[in-house]
């Protein structure tokens, strides 16, 4: 069984830019969720997909979008970067009662 | 909404004290609760969960039981390694939902 997994690990960016980060779901989940994680602060929920449809959406702008693919692998995109999307991006994937399971992230620093 | 309440950090300790780390929820109806365990550099890995009342969840010589009446999920360890420095974060989501809501987290130092 492999876990989560993500990519980049890494990624510098300057403002205005857009951005790709990509997700592996683990084997035999269908639900991926996206947090964003600042600097000493407790994951931020972005979005969930089920499915390939969006089911629920934090307090983030439009500019945040994303994607869910047949094999449950999952895109975050960001457009328009500005300096404060710099942080630890986390996918998590899970299925029901279970807790989630998250990747190692990708940092994120926007210039 | 529901919300989760964990005590402030850092918390220091000595090799083999004993750990306490205190978290407080408000949820409607009967949530899922875990803590989950973030180390230097790393994403957040699920370090144990309870589902129902009363239910008690352990791993690693961790545990943590749910208390209903007191709407609590106290991680606790008996005693802590330097290994067990990182960020503990406690977390519920509501029935039939897969949407977590965590807390701030706390940091633990565990000094040799």
């Amino acid at each position: 069984e492999t876990g989560v997994t993500q990519s980049p690990t890494h990624l510098i960016k300057t403002r205005g830019q857009q951005v790709t980060l990509r997700c592996s779901s683990q084997s035999g989940h269908n639900t991926v969720s996206w947090y964003q994680q600042a600097l000493g602060q407790g994951p931020q929920f972005i979005f969930q997909y089920y499915r390939e449809e969006e089911n629920g959406r934090g307090n983030f702008p439009p500019r945040f979008s994303g994607l869910q693919f047949p094999n449950y692998s999952s895109e975050l995109n960001v457009n328009a970067l500005e300096l404060d999307d710099s942080a630890l991006y986390l996918c998590a994937s899970s299925s029901p009662w279970e807790g989630q399971y998250f990747g190692p992230g990708t940092r994120l620093l926007v210039l | 909404g529901d919300s989760v309440t964990q005590m402030e950090g850092p918390v220091t300790l000595s090799e083999e004290a004993c750990l306490t780390i205190n978290c407080t929820y408000t949820a409607t109806g009967y949530p899922s609760l875990f803590w989950y365990v973030q180390y230097p550099g790393e994403g957040l890995q699920l370090l144990l969960k309870a589902t129902k009342a009363d239910d008690k969840g352990s791993n690693k010589g961790f545990e943590a039981t749910y208390r209903k009446e007191t709407t609590s999920f106290h991680l606790e360890k008996g005693s802590v390694q330097v290994s067990d420095s990182a960020v503990y974060f406690c977390a519920l989501t509501p029935g039939g939902s897969y949407i977590p809501t965590f807390g701030r987290g706390t940091s633990l130092i565990v000094h040799p």
